[in-house]
């Protein structure tokens, strides 16, 4: 099984609405990882996580909060986001030696959000 | 310097034809290659990814690397209608924050691929 599922797929929410994005992968995966893709460009990463605790974060707005409660599974809870914020947001999974590997990262199918 | 940059689109090429897309790098200690196709409104889909010098096939997909240059390619080879898509290059590099080591993917701006009937 080579698949990293998110749910739900479109996200239609208001500026003061508070709801969260899943991811799941049962790969065995220790690195999960929340990229975020406007329109025309190529994706941005937000965050990283390796043994369930967050390592990396790219100078996100706290607007937008991860979580890693188990090693499949991996949240992204939005608050209070802007319009701008609308974007194609993507969980991707890789072994947590993919730093030195040759392995690859595997995306999800991702989640249309729009704020309106 | 953009870290990772790509030819200009769109790239248009008739059915048959082979497209050919580039990508160079910037960071020398970059250690694997990667080419993703993305439909639009879609997520990024593995094509290939390539680690080492030379040449790398899969079916009608070839890989090239050539790291003295810092340069990277894909050929698409008897290409179809199917193939239209952005072709994104990405680039890993080995990083390290607080004691942890992780891989990071940096992408190209992409390269919009029409073949035409």
């Amino acid at each position: 099984d080579t698949e990293v599922t998110q749910t739900p797929k479109h996200l239609v929410m208001g500026m003061t609405n508070k709801k969260s994005l899943k991811c799941e992968q049962h790969m065995g995966h220790r690195a999960m990882y929340w990229y975020k893709q406007k329109a025309k460009k190529p994706p941005e990463l937000m965050f990283v996580y390796s043994y369930e605790k967050l390592s990396i974060n790219e100078s996100v707005p706290s607007r937008f909060s991860p979580e890693c409660p188990n090693s499949s599974l991996l949240n992204l809870h939005l608050h209070a986001l802007q319009p701008e914020d609308s974007a194609l947001y993507l969980c991707a999974s890789t072994p947590l030696t993919w730093y030195s590997g040759t392995d690859t990262q595997y995306f999800g199918p991702g989640t249309r959000l729009t704020v309106l | 310097q953009k870290e990772v940059e790509q030819n200009s689109g769109p790239l248009s090429v008739p059915e048959g034809a082979i497209a050919s897309l580039n990508c160079t790098y910037s960071d020398r200690g970059s250690q694997s290659f990667f080419w993703y196709r993305q439909y639009s409104g879609k997520s990024p889909e593995l094509i290939m990814f390539i680690y080492s010098n030379g040449d790398k096939e899969d079916g009608r997909f070839t890989a090239q690397l050539n790291k003295a240059s810092q340069y990277v390619s894909l050929l698409i080879r008897d290409s179809q209608p199917s193939d239209s898509a952005t072709y994104l290059c990405a680039v890993k590099v080995a990083s390290n924050a607080g004691g942890t080591s992780y891989g990071k993917l940096t992408f190209g701006q992409g390269t919009i691929l029409t073949v035409h009937p």
